[in-house]
């Protein structure tokens, strides 16, 4: 399985601010996912990172407010744009490889607060 | 549809004791089958899988049996550690798409109390 990390691990940030997430995985992978956990829920995929192209995002979710990119095969930042307390939750990287195509392994998260 | 039910929780056991978690699922096709678990303030770890009908997952004394006639995929252990308290989520990939399409269900959080 790939090893996967996340920073921040935790910021509190202000209304109406901008904060951007990178997930960086220890070797090259095929698909890169961001998922948003909110308080005491499942996970919600936000969007499949693409590499060279833009990421293709579910329905609820848009670019303007979720702007992705992926530069490369190790490397992805989700920003989480014009904050509000609504957007406090647990933001979640994962990744699927080659060798495993039907898993995802997840990072440890960016936990987010938003006053 | 894909969509995967769980166990509502909190489960609350007492250390030594057994554990079921279960989870039932709806598919075309035939997914392959997760739980995944999440210790307070990580992310998420892959506990054990299973691909295929009858197949038995496993990993740190916990298993969990691809049913098909059942649709379940549900979770056990014999005897519960403090150190298992976690949330624990099912998930299964789609059989058309495999990892690019994984649905969770809701989590059910399990407190071990010694």
């Amino acid at each position: 399985s790939a090893v996967i990390s996340q920073k921040p691990s935790r910021d509190i940030c202000q209304r109406g601010t901008s904060l951007t997430i990178q997930c960086q995985v220890d070797s090259q992978v095929t698909m890169m996912f961001w998922y948003r956990q909110q308080p005491g829920q499942s996970l919600t995929l936000i969007a499949t990172a693409n590499q060279g192209s833009e990421a293709t995002y579910e329905s609820g979710f848009v670019i303007d407010k979720f702007p992705i990119s992926r530069p490369n095969l190790t490397f992805s930042t989700l920003t989480v744009s014009n904050m509000s307390p609504e957007d406090s939750s647990i933001y979640l990287c994962s990744v699927g490889t080659s060798a495993s195509t039907d898993t995802q392994y997840f990072g440890p998260g960016t936990r987010l607060t938003v006053l | 549809g894909n969509s995967v039910t769980q166990m509502e929780g909190p489960v609350t056991l007492s250390e030594e004791a057994f554990l079921t978690i279960n989870c039932t699922y709806t598919a075309t096709g035939y997914p392959s089958l997760f739980w995944y678990v999440q210790y307070p303030g990580e992310g998420l770890q892959l506990l054990l899988k299973a691909t295929k009908a009858d197949d038995k997952g496993s990993n740190k004394g916990f298993e969990a049996t691809y049913r098909k006639e059942t649709t379940s995929f549900h979770l056990e252990k014999g005897s519960v550690q403090v150190s298992d308290s976690a949330v624990y989520f099912c998930a299964l990939s789609d059989p058309r798409t495999g990892a690019n399409n994984l649905f969770f269900g809701t989590g059910t959080r399990l407190t071990v109390i010694p």
